[in-house]
């Protein structure tokens, strides 16, 4: 079962345009995660934002985390063709001891 | 840098095949996970061990499915036999304790069953 739910499915956009994955989920959580997933490969850790936080930075990454909404938000600023992947939330929830992945955003960045 | 390592990347089997992946994890990971992907869905789940031992495998189709870990170090996920609905993307994982921090995913095995 999957337990996130990303929105849109699909995403495209210019270069250089800034690019909003939204996640929503059903239970409380201890954190939350997003990861990168370029066609075909392995999953990359982007950023970890926990429950008691609102907003954090990494680079061009900006996420945030409404505990009240039960929804977090990815915005990529200046996007590039390199970012041109599958975006994915995690939730880690309270007692559950494992990662539940949404079905993922797919980012077409467009030269 | 250190990464999780997996064999086979691909691999193609008939239905009512045998077929096994193998992952090493970074070293000095002691939680290592079994992730099952299917094209256009997340990672879902399989089992995870922390050290040779098996936390969670409530997703793993008993039946057909086997993973092990003997030394805490490396693993194995087999398949047998192999249905057509168990084609996917097989990833495995490693890093702390859920709760703690990210996980670290090797490339993964594309599984073709015909």
């Amino acid at each position: 079962s999957q337990q996130g739910e990303e929105d849109p499915q699909a995403l495209s956009i210019q270069e250089g345009e800034n690019a909003t994955m939204n996640c929503s989920y059903k239970t409380s959580i201890n954190n939350l995660q997003w990861y990168r997933q370029n066609s075909g490969r392995g999953l990359v850790h982007l950023i970890l934002i926990r429950s008691n936080e609102r907003e954090k930075h990494s680079g061009r990454l900006r996420v945030t985390l409404d505990t009240s909404k039960k929804s977090s938000s990815l915005l990529i600023t200046a996007s590039r063709a390199a970012d041109t992947a599958s975006y994915f939330c995690a939730t880690d929830a309270w007692g559950a001891q494992k990662l539940v992945f949404g079905q993922g955003t797919r980012l077409t960045i467009n030269p | 840098e250190a990464e999780v390592a997996q064999s086979p990347r691909y691999k193609i089997t008939e239905k009512s095949q045998a077929v096994a992946f193998w992952c090493d994890p970074i070293s000095g990971h002691a939680t290592l996970y079994w992730y099952r992907q299917i094209l256009g869905q997340g990672p879902e789940l399989l089992v995870q061990f922390q050290d040779e031992s098996v936390v969670d495998d409530s997703q793993l189709p008993k039946d057909r499915f086997s993973a092990e870990r003997l030394k805490g170090v490396d693993s194995t996920l087999k398949i047998q036999p192999a249905e057509l609905g168990d084609s996917a993307m097989y990833l495995c994982a490693s890093g702390a304790p859920t709760g703690v921090g990210e996980q670290f995913f090797g490339p993964g095995t594309r599984l073709t069953v015909l």
